[in-house]
């Protein structure tokens, strides 16, 4: 069975702190693809990476960084030093190289705030 | 720039009713989703469409129809609302590949009172 978890459900933190929101995932298949988005309270969910299985590359976009760890199934998300406009809930999602539908299916989401 | 753009932001709705929401992209992306979004529960996909007039069931359809008569259009429809499909939905849009990712509209908040 596929599945995502998220197991922080709800995060508080200080502006100009860093923080690590946690996604570990389950699948059977070699090829998938992971996400991560963002959905401030406009609501509108914005994409901010996507990752495949054969790379696992740490990547770094800004105050952004993803570390992706196929040994322990897990694909975390680190914002440095955070900024009141970072409150949002972030998605982490898996999508099946062998379904290559896009379907997505999502973690339960991490609410962050980030309080000035 | 990408748009997915919903019908409407918020509705009210009585128990019983038929509902429209509606969900127009325009980037010509093959696969459009309609997810629903519950505290607690991330988003759970109800319908995906990948071509016009063709759709498959996601994990949670029940009360739930789709249309998709044009490739930039795909509606979601409740036969009868109920108060427990009070919820945010959100349509997507994505290359049929599947490779990319999905681009979201900004969801509709539907009370069934």
């Amino acid at each position: 069975a596929q599945k995502v978890t998220q197991a922080q459900t709800e995060i508080s933190v200080v502006e100009k702190e860093d923080v690590t929101l946690d996604c570990v995932y389950e699948t059977r298949d070699t090829t998938y693809y992971l996400f991560w988005y963002k959905q401030p309270p406009s609501g509108e969910l914005v994409f901010l990476i996507r990752r495949n299985s054969f790379d696992e590359q740490n990547e770094i976009s800004g105050r952004y960084s993803w570390n992706f760890q196929k040994s322990t199934s897990s694909f975390n998300f680190t914002i440095t030093a955070s900024q009141v406009v970072d409150s949002a809930v972030y998605f982490c999602a898996l999508s099946l190289g062998s379904s290559n539908t896009g379907k997505l299916i999502f973690g339960q989401g991490t609410t962050l705030q980030v309080k000035p | 720039d990408v748009k997915v753009t919903q019908s409407s932001r918020y509705l009210v709705k009585r128990t019983g009713e038929k509902v429209f929401l509606e969900c127009v992209q325009d980037m010509d992306h093959e696969n459009m989703f309609w997810y629903r979004q519950d505290p607690g529960l991330g988003l759970r996909l109800i319908y995906f469409s990948y071509d016009v007039k063709m759709k498959e069931k996601g994990d949670i359809p029940e009360g739930y129809s789709v249309s998709r008569e044009k490739k930039e259009r795909f509606s979601l429809i409740l036969e009868s609302a109920s108060t427990n499909q009070t919820s945010m939905y959100l349509c997507a849009s994505s290359f049929l590949t599947g490779l990319t990712e999905a681009f979201f509209g900004q969801g509709t908040r539907l009370t069934v009172v």
